[in-house]
């Protein structure tokens, strides 16, 4: 069984903090990485994609990869009231499986 | 600006009804997927379809089905609603291969 898996939190973050979010996943043979954000009551949106070892970046968003450990994260740094969401890891190999998601709680 | 259009954002069925959630992409996508959010759950995939007439079982497909007449609408059908069938149900559409999938807004079906 693929399994993607995340702590499902809530993670509370001080505003101007950096915000860590951690996914681990099962398929050895995963070949790309995904992180959605949803809003309370919105559907999910694509923030960052990954697909080689190292890091991303993308204005406040980093996403990292360690194939090795099996391991993706996600930092937010100057977190801001805005970044309040569940965030969605998404991994695929020949078919996408979601975690269940991270709720974030920026505290202002 | 990729779109994906769910036909309606609330609906509420008695138990026993026929219903239809209807799926409409503008950006000529080949696959489509329906699933079903709850909370503690995430996200669970019901039906896929990677081309016109063509269908897939996702997770948990038991008492759905799904028609794809045409390359840009995917239907979901819940044949007899059950209350247990409740549910944000998300329908998302993505080029062949391609991990970022855009979502529709989402139906949120109340069975009551």
């Amino acid at each position: 069984q693929k399994e993607v898996e995340q702590n499902s939190g809530p993670l509370s973050v001080p505003e101007g903090a950096i915000a860590s979010l951690n996914c681990t996943y099962s398929d050895r043979g995963s070949q790309s990485f995904f992180w959605y954000r949803q809003y309370s009551g919105k559907s999910p949106e694509l923030i960052m994609f990954i697909y080689s070892n190292g890091d991303k970046e993308d204005g406040r968003f980093t996403a990292q990869l360690n194939k090795a450990s099996q391991y993706v994260s996600l930092l937010i740094r100057d977190s801001q009231p805005s970044d309040s969401a569940t965030y969605l890891c998404a991994v695929n190999n020949d078919k996408i499986i979601f975690g269940k998601g991270t709720r974030l709680h920026i505290l202002p | 600006d990729v779109k994906v259009t769910q036909s309606s954002r609330y609906l509420v069925k008695r138990t026993g009804e026929k219903v239809f959630l209807e799926c409409v992409q503008d950006m000529d996508h080949e696959n489509m997927f329906w699933y079903r959010q709850d909370p503690g759950l995430g996200l669970r995939l019901i039906y896929f379809s990677y081309d016109v007439k063509m269908k897939e079982k996702g997770d948990i497909p038991e008492g759905y089905s799904v028609s794809r007449e045409k390359k840009e609408r995917f239907s979901l059908i819940l044949e007899s609603a059950s209350t247990n069938q409740t549910s944000m149900y998300l329908c998302a559409s993505s080029l062949p291969g391609q991990g970022d999938y855009t979502f529709g807004s989402g139906t949120r079906l109340t069975v009551v």
